[in-house]
């Protein structure tokens, strides 16, 4: 089974702070996303990753930005943190091989609280 | 621009009943997956079912099923037999053929609260 970690389910921080959230697969997925999940929003994609240290703009990357140092760990940054971050942000990961290429698997969810 | 669209914010259904969430999409390719997904709360979410577009059967997995309307840009989810553990936001998505090059991006819908009332 695939697994996909995500380094904190509740993070409260304040105005202004860096903020790392983490997300380590253990599948040797090629690709990883980070998502934000809002009420009546759905889920919007932020960045996803393709390959290690390439990376590509999701619809909302204002405010955001990632690494991936390593194929199974992919970091969202969030450089300020601002009270309209306050969301859950959902990491996820695909493989573009395999009978199951298209399907994604999730995290369990950051939820961060920005005072 | 592809679009997700779930009209049904909330649902409930009795417990053993059957119930049907609705999702329509908008795409200009003729080659897609389309995808229900279960959030139940505070747990990771995981796929449901899927439905390959060239496909005319409708895809089943136990007790659920999809009703494809490839035409009308139709994908409703139904749950037979329902039981408490379905209660969960389901979504919806869209995601286009890797033969049609460049990223695959996935599509979400907002979600349907499924209450199942026991």
């Amino acid at each position: 089974d695939v697994k996909v970690t995500q380094s904190s389910r509740y993070l409260v921080k304040r105005t202004g702070e860096k903020v790392f959230l983490e997300c380590v697969q253990d599948m040797d997925h090629e690709n990883m996303f980070w998502y934000r999940q809002d009420p009546g929003l759905g889920l919007r994609l932020i960045y996803f990753s393709y390959d290690v240290k390439m990376k590509e703009k999701g619809d909302i990357p204002e405010g955001y930005s990632v690494s991936r140092e390593k194929k199974e760990r992919f970091s969202l940054i969030l450089e300020s943190a601002s009270t309209n971050q306050t969301s859950m942000y959902l990491c996820a990961t695909d493989t573009r091989t395999g009978t199951n290429y298209n399907e994604q698997f999730f995290g369990p969810g950051t939820r961060l609280t920005v005072l | 621009a592809q679009t997700v669209t779930q009209s049904q914010p909330e649902m409930s259904v009795q417990e053993a009943e059957t119930v049907t969430l609705s999702c329509t999409y908008d795409t200009s390719e003729s080659d897609y997956y389309l995808f229900w997904y279960k959030q139940p709360p505070s747990r990771q979410m995981i796929l449901v079912i899927r439905q390959e577009a060239y496909k005319q059967q409708n895809a089943t997995e136990n007790r659920f099923s999809v009703n494809f309307q490839k035409a009308a840009k139709s994908f409703s989810l139904k749950i037979s037999d329902s039981q408490l553990g379905d209660a969960a936001m389901y979504f919806c998505a869209y995601r286009r053929d890797r033969n049609s090059g460049g990223y695959q991006k996935v599509t979400f819908g907002i979600g349907t609260k499924l209450q199942v009332i026991p």
